[in-house]
């Protein structure tokens, strides 16, 4: 069935170095994926998203990464800050007609000072 | 300001209580959903409403009721709470098909 994963639940970088968050999924049909970031006591935000035309997506600071012939995808914050501290969730959708976006289980970021 | 705006943000009530939680969306978007999200983090859709019309409805338990009064409003109705319908409970809207959720802050539900 239908599963979006992620490789490690937690994820611990010290303030200046760069963070990958990985994440897998198992519909090969899937087309069209998007990053959360979610703080405590807060709903989850949109970051960045790519559509399945597109292996690379740039925006501040950070990028993702989608490769289709492992159904892999990851998100790279560049020069990671305490303010990214948070939880963070990959998400697809399959068909454009499709409502219905599937989340991963999420990869908390811890940022040492 | 706010884009998604869901009341109240906690609700702590009693078992065989009914509960209802509010949803606005100020974005323009056509369709609005709602999600849960349990004490592991994972977030599973419930509802989702396209321009009043419901669209997606998961395998939920008959006592939720989500109502959709116009496009900017999602609400949900839970009858006869049970311990397990405890977690937090996220409204989110959106164009139709592949684009971004906007999601609310959530509303944090207790039952003792």
């Amino acid at each position: 069935g239908e599963s979006v994963g992620l490789h490690l639940p937690t994820l611990s970088v010290q303030e200046g170095d760069n963070s990958i968050i990985n994440c897998a999924y198992s519909n090969s049909a899937s087309d069209y994926f998007i990053w959360y970031k979610q703080e405590s006591g807060k709903g989850p935000q949109f970051i960045i998203d790519i559509r399945s035309n597109m292996d690379k997506r740039q925006g501040q600071r950070v990028t993702v990464l989608l490769n289709k012939t492992v159904k892999h995808l990851s998100l790279q914050i560049a020069a990671t800050q305490p303010g990214d501290s948070a939880v963070y969730f990959c998400a697809n959708m399959t068909g454009a007609g499709s409502y219905q976006l599937t989340f991963g289980k999420g990869t908390k970021l811890s940022v040492i000072p | 300001d706010t884009a998604v705006s869901q009341t109240p943000k906690y609700l702590v009530t009693q078992m065989g209580n009914d509960k209802s939680i509010k949803c606005e969306q100020n974005l323009g978007h056509d369709t609005m959903y709602w999600y849960k999200q349990d004490s592991k983090k994972f977030l599973k859709i419930m509802f989702s409403y396209n321009n009043k019309e419901l669209i997606i409805n998961e395998t939920v338990p008959n006592r939720f009721s989500p109502k959709s009064p116009d496009k900017a409003h999602l609400n949900l109705h839970i009858n006869s709470l049970e311990l397990g319908d405890s977690a937090v409970y996220f409204c989110a809207s959106s164009q139709p098909g592949d684009q971004p959720q906007h999601f609310g802050d959530g509303t944090r539900l207790s039952i003792l």
